[in-house]
């Protein structure tokens, strides 16, 4: 069985500092996919990323980073220089890539405030 | 544009009444889903399906049935037996790894029902 933990519920900085986001995971399968979704207050998951267990390159987008780390089971979140608009809620998500899987096992979620 | 449409946005029942949740997605997708989500909580799976006319329990099925007549619709009835009906349900789809898609999810806008 799979399993994905977000340690963190909430977390709150201002505005301008860099964050991180953790997401631990257990899986016994060898091949998965790792995804990140944001759901900002209208509600909608947005997804972010997805990394497959494969390529442990770490990955840069604008303000936003991920740290996948096989040998730790985590694939961390980082936002440098946030702002107000990254206030929402952040859920990390695995799928085994074996045939038949559909489930996506998600973890609790991290709320994160932005404070101005 | 593609997507996924979710309707009504708000709704509201009085205790004892049926009401259906309709999700409809134009992205070809052969996978459906419908999650809940309660504040504060993480997304739990309600039910999935695949194909046109198959569909699975998820995790809290129970109070809950669906259809799947059409590949573009995958409309959730919440019924009188569910206990505790109030909450934010999400609808997504998904190409599905043997339809060459990585696994990610689509969401809908996602649909709140109170029950008064």
């Amino acid at each position: 069985a799979q399993k994905v933990t977000q340690a963190q519920t909430e977390i709150s900085v201002v505005e301008k500092e860099d964050v991180t986001l953790d997401c631990v995971y257990e899986t016994r399968d060898t091949t998965y996919y790792l995804f990140w979704y944001k759901q900002p207050p209208s509600g909608e998951l947005v997804f972010l990323i997805r990394r497959n267990s494969f390529d442990e390159q770490n990955e840069i987008s604008g303000r936003y980073s991920w740290n996948f780390q096989k040998s730790t089971s985590s694939f961390n979140f980082t936002i440098t220089a946030s702002q107000v608009v990254d206030s929402a809620v952040y859920f990390c998500a695995l799928i085994p890539i074996i045939q038949g899987a559909q489930k996506l096992v998600f973890g609790q979620g991290t709320r994160l405030t932005i404070n101005p | 544009d593609g997507g996924i449409t979710q309707s009504p946005k708000y709704l509201f029942r009085k205790e004892g009444q049926n009401v259906t949740l309709s999700c409809e997605q134009n992205l070809n997708h052969d996978a459906m889903y419908w999650y809940r989500q309660d504040p504060g909580q993480g997304l739990r799976l309600i039910y999935y399906s695949q194909i046109v006319n198959d569909f699975q329990k998820g995790d809290i099925a129970e109070g809950y049935s669906v259809s799947r007549e059409k590949k573009e619709s995958f409309p959730l009835t919440v019924t009188s037996a569910q206990k505790n009906p109030t909450a934010f349900y999400l609808c997504a789809s998904r190409r599905g790894l043997a339809g060459g898609g990585a696994g990610e999810l689509f969401f809908g806008e996602g649909s709140r029902l109170t029950v008064l």
